[in-house]
C-alpha cells in the first residue's frame, strides 16, 4: 500500500456518459499528478497540480477532461461525453516538494472501459 | 520531449534465472532515472531513484545500475521468484522536471 488511494477501481460506461474518477493522495504532499496508460504502453502525463493550482496540462487532456483539487487535498478527473478511445487505466500519483522526496507514490488506478 | 525506450518488451524466465533490462534516455539535462514495479491490479511501487552516473542502488534481489554520459540503465534481479513477475517501467522527468516520461515497461513472468 503506498497510501495513495483512487476510486473507483474499474468503470463501465456507455459512450457518450460522463464520468468522475476520485483521487486522495498522501495527506503531506502538495503535488499531484495524474496519467493514462493504455495496453502495451507506459503511462502518459495528463496533468499535475501544487497544491490547488492546476500548472500543467498535456495536449492529451482534451476539452472533455477536466481535473480539480478544490482544497489542495483529493483530486477529481472528470471525463464528458466519454467515447471509446478513453477506455484506458488512470493513475494517479502525489509526491512531497522537499529535495529529497523525487518519488512519485501511485494509487492502483481506476480501469475505465467505454463500452 | 523526451524519449524513454525500454528492452526487451517482455521475457519469460524459470524461477532461479538472473536477469537483465535495459532502459535508454536522452543523455542531455539528464536529472533523474525511476525504477518501478507493477504488478496486476496493484499500485505501480517506487523501487529506486537513481541520479548520480555510476550510481548503482540494490533492494533485496533487485539492482539497478545508471550511466548517464552513455544514456541507459540496467535493473538487474538475481535468483528470480515467481513473485518477481511483474512489469518494470522506468521514468525519467521532464524537462520542467515536474512529470514523468515512462518508458512502455517490459513484463516480465517467472514460471515455477
Amino acid at each position: 500500500d503506498t497510501g495513495v488511494s483512487q476510486d473507483p477501481r474499474h468503470k463501465i460506461t456507455k459512450r457518450g456518459q460522463n464520468v468522475t474518477f476520485r483521487c486522495d493522495p498522501i495527506s503531506e504532499h502538495n503535488r499531484l499528478y495524474w496519467y493514462r496508460q493504455t495496453l502495451g504502453q507506459g503511462p502518459e502525463f495528463l496533468t499535475y497540480f501544487q497544491n490547488e493550482a492546476q500548472l500543467e496540462k498535456s495536449r492529451l487532456l482534451s476539452d472533455r477532461f477536466s481535473a480539480e483539487r478544490p482544497k489542495g487535498s483529493f483530486s477529481t478527473l472528470e471525463i464528458q461525453r466519454t467515447e471509446q478511445g478513453d477506455s484506458a487505466m488512470y493513475l494517479c500519483a502525489s509526491k512531497g516538494t522537499s529535495l529529497d522526496q523525487e518519488t512519485q507514490y501511485f494509487g492502483p488506478g481506476t480501469r475505465l472501459l467505454v463500452l | 520531449i523526451l524519449n524513454v525506450e525500454q528492452s526487451p518488451q517482455s521475457l519469460h524466465v524459470q524461477e532461479g534465472d538472473s536477469t537483465n533490462f535495459t532502459c535508454s534516455f536522452p543523455s542531455s539535462n539528464f536529472y533523474a532515472l525511476h525504477w518501478y514495479r507493477w504488478e496486476t491490479a496493484k499500485s505501480p511501487e517506487a523501487l529506486f531513484v537513481m541520479t548520480l552516473n555510476g550510481d548503482e542502488k540494490k533492494k533485496g534481489r533487485i539492482s539497478a545500475t545508471l550511466n548517464t554520459k552513455e544514456g541507459y540503465s540496467y535493473l538487474y534481479i538475481k535468483g528470480s521468484q515467481p513473485e518477481d513477475s511483474a512489469t518494470y517501467l522506468c521514468a525519467s522527468p521532464d524537462t520542467g522536471r515536474r512529470a514523468l516520461t515512462f518508458g512502455s515497461g517490459t513484463r516480465l513472468q517467472v514460471q515455477p
